[in-house]
C-alpha cells in the first residue's frame, strides 16, 4: 500500500510569484487535506478536499486555492506569494469525509519565499 | 474558536524517565481527540486516538493518554522513555461532525538523554 505522496520535497520563489505543490493521497483514499507549518508551529488547516469539491477552509485568504481529480490527487496553489507563507505544507489524507479514521500525512513540502 | 494549548514547549528527560505531556483543549462538543509524533527527519504519524468509551487510551510504543471530559484534557504519558522516543509531539482535536479538519497545539519538543 503506497502512503500519502508530495512534490516537490523543497520549493524556493520569491514574494509575489505563485506556486504548485502536489499530494497523492494514500490508495483507497478519497478525502484530502492541506496543513501549512510555520516554523516552530503545529499544522494550520488550510482546506478539505472530498470527491473534487471543497468541503471545509480554514482561516486562509482565497489567494490559497485548490483542486482534487478524479483519481483523489490534489493540488494547493498560492499566488501572490508573501514572505509568511515559508513553511511546511502537509497534505493528509482519509478513507472517509466524516468518518472516525486517522489522518495520513504526507512529508510535506518545504516551501522558502525570499 | 476552537484552539489546543500543549503546556510543554520543550521537555528534556534521562532515559527510563517518565513522561506526562499536557493537552488542553477549548470546545464544549462532542471531540475526537489524537497525539501525533513527529521523528526527526519523518512525516507526522498517529501515536493514539480517543473517540469514545474508555477514557484511558492505549497507542503504539507504550504510550497512553487520558481523556478527562471534565477538565478538557488529554495528556500524554509513558511510563519509561527511550531513547528513540526524541521527537516533537503534537495534540490535535477534531471538533466532530465538522469534517476531518484537526486542530493542532504547537507541539512539544522531547529530547531524551541515553
Amino acid at each position: 500500500e503506497t502512503g500519502v505522496t508530495q512534490s516537490p520535497t523543497h520549493l524556493i520563489k520569491t514574494r509575489g510569484q505563485q506556486v504548485t505543490l502536489r499530494c497523492s493521497s494514500q490508495s483507497g483514499h478519497n478525502t484530502v487535506s492541506w496543513y501549512q507549518q510555520a516554523l516552530g508551529q503545529g499544522p494550520q488547516f488550510i482546506f478539505q478536499y472530498y470527491r473534487e469539491e471543497e468541503n471545509g477552509r480554514g482561516n486562509f485568504p482565497p489567494r490559497f486555492s485548490g483542486l482534487q481529480f478524479p483519481n483523489y490527487s490534489s493540488e494547493l496553489n498560492v499566488n501572490a506569494l508573501e514572505l509568511d507563507d515559508s513553511a511546511l505544507y502537509l497534505c493528509a489524507s482519509t478513507p472517509g469525509l466524516a468518518g472516525a479514521g486517522e489522518q495520513f500525512f504526507g512529508p510535506g513540502t518545504r516551501l522558502t519565499v525570499l | 474558536a476552537q484552539s489546543v494549548s500543549q503546556h510543554n514547549h520543550h521537555v528534556i528527560l534521562s532515559e527510563a524517565a517518565s513522561l506526562e505531556l499536557g493537552c488542553n483543549y477549548s470546545y464544549g462538543g462532542t471531540v475526537n481527540l489524537f497525539w501525533y509524533v513527529q521523528y526527526p527527519g519523518q512525516h507526522l504519524q498517529l501515536l493514539l486516538k480517543y473517540f469514545s468509551g474508555d477514557p484511558l487510551v492505549k497507542g503504539i510504543k507504550g504510550f497512553e493518554a487520558e481523556f478527562i471530559k471534565s477538565k478538557f484534557s488529554f495528556n500524554l504519558r509513558k511510563p519509561s522513555v527511550q531513547w528513540s522516543d526524541t521527537a516533537e509531539y503534537f495534540c490535535a482535536v477534531r471538533v466532530n461532525q465538522a469534517g476531518t479538519a484537526l486542530i493542532f497545539g504547537k507541539g512539544t519538543t522531547l529530547s531524551v538523554s541515553s
